[in-house]
């Protein structure tokens, strides 16, 4: 399995400015997985971060508004940049684990956006 | 596109009732399904992972079957607790061209009342 480590796990932020989550795993992993989760609704899959390799984003996600970092293979950082209401969110980071292909998820960071 | 359904939406049940959840899957060609439990405003937890090649899994009061031909899936839970109460997700990772990605249904929300 994996530990991830969240933080943080909550903030409270003013429109118009950025937020940076943290992501530490326990392990080393290839695969970090960063996923937003809107009130009411599942999971959506913002990107996927490889180290050594730029993120590769879903449709809908660009990188100036959700810049990712991967610079070790046991640690990723998302921003949350320009921040609007409508960015109000819990979003995870999650490894996967090819030995066993499972997903372990962090325990998120709560957002809202005032 | 691999889409992923669980029904119900929210089921809410007495104390020590076996229960029944359901998730259905598009696109039967996957690597696996994973079944996890999600506490308000909070992270993922894996309960029970099923390979493509599986039937089902058990841990503790937990079993899940997975049907790939059919795409279908189900979490029975034993003698329900107060404490089982959560929103419960089923994902399921693509093979072919998603390799590495999980798609999530919605979740049902499950209230076990004392």
């Amino acid at each position: 399995s994996a530990v991830i480590s969240q933080k943080p796990s909550r903030d409270i932020c003013q429109r118009g400015t950025s937020l940076t989550i943290q992501c530490q795993v326990d392990s080393q992993v290839t695969m970090m997985f960063w996923y937003r989760q809107q009130p009411g609704q599942s999971l959506t899959l913002i990107a996927t971060a490889n180290q050594g390799s730029e993120a590769t984003y879903e449709s809908g996600f660009v990188i100036d508004k959700f810049p990712i970092s991967r610079p070790n293979l046991t640690f990723s950082t998302l921003t949350v940049s320009n921040m609007s209401p409508e960015d109000s969110s819990i979003y995870l980071c999650s490894v996967y684990l090819p030995l066993n292909t499972e997903a372990f998820f962090g325990q998120g960071t709560r957002l809202t956006v005032v | 596109k691999q889409e992923v359904t669980q029904i119900p939406a929210a089921l809410s049940v007495p104390e020590g009732e076996n229960l029944v959840l359901n998730c259905s899957f598009t696109d039967s060609a996957i690597y696996n399904l994973q079944w996890f439990r999600q506490d308000p405003g909070k992270g993922l937890t894996s309960l029970l992972l099923i390979q493509s090649s599986q039937r089902e899994q058990t841990s503790g009061r937990l079993n899940a079957s997975l049907d790939k031909s059919s795409g279908r899936s189900t979490l029975y839970i034993a003698a329900s607790q107060p404490g089982d109460s959560a929103t419960y997700l089923c994902a399921v990772w693509g093979s072919g061209g998603s390799n590495y990605k999980l798609t999530f249904g919605k979740g049902t929300l499950l209230t076990v009342n004392p």
